[in-house]
């Protein structure tokens, strides 16, 4: 299972975009690059999830170049209520496996 | 799609007692997973079903440690004994083995305070 690494915590106000990067070195060519986020005694809950490129949802972007070595989650226009732990996870697409989550990067955002 | 459910959702037990959760997951989903985490940590895999059969185990499922899958739909996770250092938050999460088997719909988690 490839290992992931990104900041342990960044800050951010209103309204701003963010951009969290998590790097995966050793992907496999199977793997997906997979993100969660968690508030305090929940869950975590997916957002989104990409191959390579660019991949946008209602939530997020997800930005992997074409080695896929890293990505970028860009989350538009940040409001208080995206303060939250944000998980990346390299996984094999078919699911059924061993999850590995790191510690996450904690997002501050501040009014 | 009423998600999945945990009960309980806390437990406070003294050290040395045997303690039961129990994960209900999302209805069609054959795949389900157990996790423990720790304030400020990541959450830790402990144990994979898919449908009834454990397929995989990690090494932080110590022999105290048993979770069931008895017929593919509920689960429950024992641990046996509990010391200081099973407190944790214990969560659980489903995942479909069709569209999106990647996709973990976590449980609200249970609590477990040993003192």
């Amino acid at each position: 299972l490839a290992k992931t690494t990104q900041p342990i915590s960044m800050d951010s106000y209103e309204g701003q975009e963010v951009n969290i990067t998590c790097s995966h070195n050793n992907i496999a060519t199977n793997d997906y690059i997979t993100w969660y986020q968690q508030f305090p005694s929940q869950g975590p809950r997916f957002i989104i999830q990409g191959y390579k490129t660019k991949v946008t949802n209602e939530v997020a972007s997800l930005f992997i170049p074409a080695d896929r070595k890293s990505s970028t989650l860009s989350l538009p226009r940040v409001s208080l209520s995206d303060t939250a732990v944000y998980y990346c996870l390299v996984v094999p697409n078919t699911g059924g496996f061993k999850t590995i989550f790191g510690a996450g990067t904690r997002l501050f955002v501040k009014a | 799609d009423t998600g999945v459910s945990q009960d309980p959702r806390h437990k406070i037990t003294k050290r040395g007692q045997n303690v039961t959760f129990r994960c209900d997951p999302i209805s069609e989903h054959n795949r389900l997973y157990w996790y423990r985490q720790t304030l400020g940590q990541g959450p830790e895999f402990l144990t994979y079903f898919q449908n009834e059969a454990q397929l995989e185990k990690s090494r932080l499922l110590s022999d105290r440690f048993s979770a069931e899958r008895p017929k593919g739909s509920f689960s429950t996770l024992e641990i046996q004994r509990t010391e200081q250092g099973d407190s944790a938050m214990y969560l659980c999460a489903s995942s479909p083995e069709g569209d999106k088997p990647y996709e973990q719909y976590f449980g609200p988690g249970t609590r477990l305070t040993v003192t």
